[in-house]
């Protein structure tokens, strides 16, 4: 069993929805979670970043974490064409890790025009 | 542009050869680490240096070697080249030793014939 589970999705919307991503996880040691968006054939960009449970907003972005379940999300509001791109999660144990990073596989979004 | 730079951005080789790629990381940051991304096995650690000094070590085979040089620019050597090899090689960086804010190049994409 991975570490991280990640729907790989591909998963399609309309331009205007709500998107959800999901993450799952098996090591409670993690204090530290990621969000990169990549898109085809580029780097993985950091979209967010949050520090053990919570929620945290950044425009139309929101990520949320929930230790007691083991489980994050990444919403998107009012998702544009230009959310289409892959989108990895990453977690981390924090400052024993020397740090390592360990990623979901990613689930891939198109956002329909 | 993540200000973190990759050379070259294609590699074509044949199996038993040996590559280098090279890593140039943001200028404030002196952690580098390489991933290497694969689509079976996703977005994997290599290894990280910090100021010079190996810092951790992931799933690296023996036959890949880095250093990371007084300038700060890194270097991943890759011998005796498989076609199992064949992945998209990143590099990240980030300010200091156990940093979970990792920041991107655009890759190396290595194919193996």
């Amino acid at each position: 069993q991975k570490e991280v589970e990640q729907d790989p999705g591909p998963l399609s919307v309309p331009e205007g929805a709500i998107v959800s991503l999901n993450c799952t996880y098996s090591n409670s040691a993690f204090q530290y979670f990621m969000w990169y968006r990549q898109y085809s054939r580029k780097g993985p960009e950091l979209l967010m970043y949050t520090y053990s449970s919570g929620n945290k907003e950044d425009g139309r972005f929101t990520a949320q974490v929930d230790k007691s379940s083991k489980y994050i999300s990444l919403f998107i509001r009012d998702s544009q064409p230009s959310d289409s791109a892959t989108y990895l999660c990453a977690m981390s144990p924090g400052s024993s890790n020397t740090g390592k990073l360990i990623f979901g596989q990613g689930t891939t979004l198109q956002v329909k025009p | 542009d993540s200000g973190v730079t990759q050379t070259p951005k294609h590699l074509i080789t044949a199996t038993g050869q040996r590559v280098t790629l090279r890593c140039s990381p943001r200028s404030e940051d002196l952690s580098v680490y390489w991933y290497q991304q694969s689509l079976d096995q996703g977005l994997q650690f290599l290894i990280h240096y910090y100021n010079g000094e190996e810092r951790a070590k992931g799933n690296i085979l023996e036959r890949f070697s880095a250093q990371q040089f007084p300038d700060l620019h890194s270097e991943l050597n890759l011998s005796s080249l498989e076609l199992g090899d064949s992945a998209l090689y990143f590099c990240a960086s980030s300010v200091g030793p156990d940093q979970e804010t990792q920041y991107f190049g655009p890759g190396t994409r290595l194919l193996v014939l």
